[in-house]
């Protein structure tokens, strides 16, 4: 147990719906992760919330948004979804990114669009 | 584009024998971290080993890192039907703000029993 969860574990959208994904980060851990993974491929990093802000972002269009909360939770928004936007999307915390420590994931949300 | 590269792509033991899988990586890194991923699921970390490291222990788990080679590999000992699953390198690069990891596409090892 990594002390990070996520919700739902599996969804289904059409093409052109918005979806919106959760993530509760460890105790204590400040900084939260989205990081997107297709089949058969590593995630790749979309964006990083430290302390309520954005800081720092993979190459994802602004149609992927997030936000995170004053207890550290987040939430992971895409927007006009697209038939490529089906993946595993992770979540994962860190103690406080500054220190380049351990990064823990949750065990992710299944996104089928149809 | 992925920083790290895994080899070999898929890997087929027998229980007891042991599995190396290496990695590349390609600019300066803060530190280098090795996940295992069983099907479907979440991410599990195995180990961290920082830039000015050069080898770590866990368990039947050992870790080298070669900053001159940009390179690092991942031992496992004596291994079991359980270890089956695919295996990640992820770097925390040095240039990018934050603490995102890069990952590579993976190995994915199959322990026969």
């Amino acid at each position: 147990e990594t002390g990070v969860t996520q919700s739902p574990t599996h969804l289904i959208k059409t093409r052109g719906q918005q979806v919106t994904l959760r993530c509760s980060s460890q105790s204590g851990h400040n900084t939260v992760s989205w990081y997107q993974q297709a089949l058969g491929q590593g995630p790749q990093f979309i964006f990083q919330y430290y302390r309520e802000e954005e800081n720092g972002r993979g190459n994802f269009p602004p149609r992927f948004s997030g936000l995170q909360f004053p207890n550290y939770s987040s939430e992971l928004n895409v927007n006009a979804l697209e038939l490529d936007d089906s993946a595993l999307y992770l979540c994962a915390s860190s103690l406080d990114y500054l220190i380049g420590n351990t990064i823990y994931f949750g065990e992710g949300s299944w996104l089928t669009v149809v | 584009s992925q920083q790290g590269e895994e080899d070999p792509q898929a890997l087929s033991i027998q229980e007891g024998e042991n599995a190396t899988m290496n990695c590349s990586y390609k600019t300066s890194i803060n530190n280098l971290q090795w996940y295992r991923q069983n099907s479907g699921r979440g991410l599990v970390h195995l180990i961290l080993i920082r830039s000015n490291e050069r080898e770590k222990h866990s368990g039947r788990l050992r870790v080298t890192l070669d900053t001159s080679k940009k390179s690092s590999s991942l031992l496992i000992t004596a291994s079991r039907a359980a270890d089956t699953a695919s295996y990640f390198c992820a770097t925390d690069a040095r240039e990018t703000s934050g603490s995102r990891l890069t990952f590579g596409e993976g190995t994915q090892l199959t322990v026969n029993p």
